[in-house]
């Protein structure tokens, strides 16, 4: 069964740090660009962070940038993203979800999602 | 720009049809992907491409698309298709960046 399985989320100060994992089982993850997503509580789904497959390849939202950083081992399947200087606007359900992607036929997409994991940042 | 803006929440008579849409710029040049969600759960893909369902996905689900202008079909709607729906897109960048558009609750009357 293809599946994703967050951890590494709990309360944490304003200010602190904090790492999420994502731990991919039933597929190669080294054939797979990772995506971790957000969503605040009642709010939308906001996309934070991009690694292609190698890890060579990384993108941030705006929102995150400078902050945030994240890494994989596709030896040891699984994606991380390690978060500092949190704000309590970063409080939200973090999701890893697996991408694909074609610039020749414009298909972009995230065809697998984890369960999320909860990280609140308050004093 | 890659921001992505969908229309109002809508409602729909249970068999009935609703379209929701999803406009922006990248979605000139990229097709849009949409993700259905339901409370507590992860999304989940229905869409993507020009009009493509993933496995499992009931085929009164489908897309559209014109210009900068995406759309998802729902027809003859289910009880268990109430649901928020999100787009999604990748800007046209050499620094790949996507965008969710803010999601659209479609409630079956």
């Amino acid at each position: 069964e293809v599946q994703l399985v967050e951890s590494g989320g709990g309360l944490v100060q304003p200010g602190g740090s904090l790492r999420l994992s994502c731990a991919a089982s039933g597929f190669t993850l080294g054939d797979f660009e990772m995506h971790w997503v957000r969503q605040a509580p009642g709010k939308g789904l906001e996309w934070i962070s991009y690694i292609s497959n190698t890890g060579y390849h990384i993108s941030y939202s705006d929102s995150v940038r400078g902050r945030f950083t994240v890494s994989r081992d596709n030896a040891n399947p699984s994606l991380y993203l390690h978060m500092t200087s949190l704000r309590a606007g970063d409080s939200a359900l973090y999701y890893c979800a697996r991408g694909y992607s074609s610039r020749t036929t414009g298909e972009f997409f995230f065809d697998v999602w984890g369960q999320g994991v909860l990280v609140t940042v308050s004093s | 720009s890659s921001e992505l803006t969908q229309g109002p929440d809508v409602s729909v008579g249970l068999g009935q049809t609703v379209t929701i849409t999803c406009q922006g710029d990248s979605l000139r040049y990229n097709y849009a992907s949409w993700y259905q969600q339901k409370p507590g759960q992860a999304p989940v893909l229905v869409i993507y491409g020009q009009n493509t369902r993933p496995s499992g996905i009931p085929d009164r689900f489908s897309g559209s698309d014109s210009g900068t202008t995406a759309s998802l079909t729902i027809t003859a709607a289910q009880a268990e298709d109430e649901a928020y729906y999100y787009c999604n897109c990748r800007d046209t960048s050499d620094t790949p960046h996507w965008a969710f558009g803010g999601g659209t609750k479609v409630t079956v009357l």
